[in-house]
């Protein structure tokens, strides 16, 4: 079965710290995987994808994610986290020719100042 | 450019109701999808259009109905509400055809609570 585990559900960490939020699929073809971002009352933001290629891909706000085929896994990382950055976050996983993507449970994050 | 807009933003509705949500994509947009997101859990496809036509269907019952209108705007439909219902709809729009899962724009959503 298709299935995308997002293991942590809170993750708190200070400002300026580093940051990694874990995800693991599951997923017969091979996989499209994505990291949203969703702020208290909004939709969701696109922060990074990956399709083929360079297994390290660069988002925006700074953010990076490492697709490991061997693990299953795409782990969000980010170098020194801002207390902006507090929201919640969500991995994605979808295939070609379909906008059917299924989604996490989502990893809500809590800045300390 | 507007992005993604839905109406409205929240609902208060009661069992056994009827609900209709809108959605207009972003100009030049002609795929919409819709996702439910309930409370502590990541959003659930439910239905894709293309240039009105269906294209993907999530597993919703058949209380949830859903359409494309020429200008590819969009509206959901719930017919029989129940409790389990409630939660956030978040639509998306993109430019082109399910090719790649890619260029899908959220809009802010309608919270629909069943009372």
């Amino acid at each position: 079965a298709q299935s995308v585990t997002q293991p942590d559900i809170h993750i708190t960490v200070s400002e300026g710290a580093s940051l990694e939020l874990r995800c693991n699929y599951s997923y017969g073809a091979t996989p499209y995987l994505f990291w949203y971002v969703q702020s208290p009352g909004q939709g969701l933001q696109l922060l990074l994808k990956y399709f083929s290629g360079d297994t390290l891909v660069q988002g925006i706000k700074g953010f990076e994610a490492e697709f490991k085929r061997s693990q299953s896994s795409f782990n969000l990382r980010k170098p020194s986290v801002h207390w902006s950055d507090a929201a919640e976050y969500f991995c994605a996983v979808g295939a070609a020719g379909t906008y059917k993507y299924i989604f996490g449970t989502g990893t809500r994050l809590k800045v300390l100042a | 450019d507007a992005g993604v807009t839905q109406s409205p933003t929240h609902l208060i509705k009661t069992r056994g109701q009827h609900v209709t949500l809108r959605c207009s994509p972003i100009s030049g947009h002609k795929s919409v999808s819709w996702y439910q997101q309930v409370l502590g859990q990541g959003p659930q496809f439910i239905f894709q259009y293309y240039e009105k036509e269906e294209r993907g269907r999530g597993n919703f019952p058949d209380r949830f109905s859903a359409r494309q209108f020429p200008n590819y705007s969009s509206e959901l439909n719930v017919n029989a509400l129940l409790l389990g219902d409630s939660a956030l709809y978040l639509c998306a729009s993109s430019p082109d055809p399910p090719i790649g899962p890619e260029k899908l724009f959220f809009g802010s959503g309608t919270q629909l609570s069943v009372l």
